[in-house]
């Protein structure tokens, strides 16, 4: 019940379109739902973040779309280009706890 | 970028030697982190710390242990390594748990031969 699952494990995109990322959980008591970026040699770093109480979050060029009923929430990102290439994770946290799950990651690549 | 320092970022050692791993923020954050990051299984948090000598244990906590015996300085020891313990270690911090947003450090790359 503490996983979140992540997919696809990889993802190649042409430059101007659209990449998707689904992640989905099982524990309905995880009320933050963030996306971090990785690129190769460096930590993870907060793209972006959604609470359950709103269905789609943009910044950007980055959206989170989030489904409660489904348990599932995505991440969109729009025109994607090649400095979008990075590693994705989705992760999850409940209320009052201080522990992130992650998922497996997506590993984005985007040709021009 | 959040300042965070992990040290070392490389280290190569042989297995049953003992292993500090150092995180050092300038943050003043209450909350730290350790992580670890294997190919297949995303970030696992390893232990975390929500104060000075405040600590508790995340999902994959076995042979490791940590201190933090000042506001900026988290160490994580592994007593006696294992070739299961090569990964990546990644420090993260943040100023409160519930849901704040975790920054992390660039990572240290640990091979136990």
């Amino acid at each position: 019940q503490q996983q979140v699952k992540q997919s696809p494990q990889s993802l190649i995109v042409q430059k101007g379109g659209i990449s998707i990322i689904n992640c989905a959980y099982e524990n309905t008591a995880f009320d933050y739902f963030p996306w971090y970026q990785q690129f190769p040699g460096k930590g993870p770093a907060l793209l972006i973040a959604i609470r359950p109480d709103v269905s789609e979050k943009k910044e950007g060029r980055f959206t989170i779309s989030f489904n409660k009923s489904a348990k599932q929430f995505s991440l969109h990102i729009m025109d994607s280009q090649p400095g979008d290439s990075a590693t994705y994770f989705c992760a999850a946290s409940m209320r009052n706890t201080d522990k992130l799950i992650f998922g497996t990651g997506t590993r984005l690549q985007v040709f021009p | 970028d959040a300042g965070i320092t992990q040290s070392p970022r490389h280290k190569v050692t042989e297995t049953g030697t003992p292993v500090t791993l150092r995180c050092h923020q300038t943050e003043n954050h209450r909350y730290m982190y350790w992580y670890r990051q294997d190919p297949g299984h995303g970030l696992r948090l390893i232990h975390y710390s929500y104060g000075v000598k405040d600590t508790d244990k995340g999902e994959v906590s076995d042979g490791y242990s940590v201190s933090r015996s000042k506001t900026e300085d988290f160490l994580l020891t592994l007593e006696s390594a294992t070739s299961s313990q090569t990964s990546v270690y990644f420090c993260a911090i943040s100023p409160s748990g519930d849901g704040q947003p975790q920054h992390f450090g660039d990572g240290t790359r640990l091979s136990i031969l």
